[in-house]
């Protein structure tokens, strides 16, 4: 079993640029969830979707859109990088929200603006 | 604010015990997660306590005290593989999930 996957496993972008952040899971999770981890600071999440169709936004998600158009895709686009989105990104899933469901994680996407 | 606090880092020799200490402040508590990020990987799920005392899971082991808004990841027989960070998590009111910047454990042979 996959899990969850991300592409790509790198990038370098270029300040002004877009690019979109791929996640799919073959879990049938119904919750997924964008994270970033920057270094001495715990992850923070940036927007995550309860159920296909819907989506919210965390602590952190100026700059950042994303959108859920099945259960298994949940892709996260920066319209225009700016230097300090430089960052790990994890994707996450679990069966549902507003419970204490374990979420699993992607092996993140290390994203480099310039 | 809702705050989560552990220990920068952590050093221990193989075969040794240690203990990783968490406190938090939340608004709410449904529950408090601990994970294990080795280096350039994923956070991989360790344990869950909701309720107060010791959940044991092999050589790893995780407490709680919901009173003093405090838990603790006991690991024994320490390995070189241990080597790695431990993320405290905590669920609030809202089912959100409030992370520690994690705690880097040095296992020293």
């Amino acid at each position: 079993t996959a899990g969850i996957t991300q592409a790509p496993t790198s990038q370098i972008l270029a300040a002004g640029r877009s690019m979109t952040l791929r996640c799919t899971q073959d879990m049938r999770h119904n919750a997924m969830y964008w994270y970033r981890q920057d270094l001495g600071l715990g992850l923070r999440l940036i927007h995550y979707s309860n159920t296909a169709g819907t989506t919210g936004k965390g602590e952190v998600p100026d700059g950042y859109s994303v959108s859920r158009a099945n259960t298994d895709d949940f892709p996260l686009t920066l319209a225009s990088a700016v230097p300090s989105q430089t960052s790990v990104y994890f994707c996450a899933s679990s069966v549902t929200t507003g419970t204490t469901d374990t979420q699993y994680f992607g092996p993140g996407t290390r994203l480099t603006v310039l | 604010g809702q705050n989560i606090d552990q220990p920068t880092e952590m050093t221990a020799t193989e075969g040794a015990i240690v203990q990783i200490n968490c406190t938090y402040q939340t608004s709410g508590f449904n529950g408090l997660f601990w994970y294990q990020q080795h280096a350039g990987e994923a956070p991989t799920f360790l344990s869950y306590n909701v309720l107060d005392g010791l959940e044991e899971k092999g050589r790893f082991s995780s407490f709680l005290s919901r009173s003093k808004g405090y838990s603790y990841l006991l690991l024994k027989e320490l390995q070189m593989k241990d080597s790695a960070s431990y993320l405290c998590a905590v669920t609030d009111s809202n089912y959100q999930l409030i992370w520690g910047a994690g705690t880097k454990l040095i296992i020293k042979p």
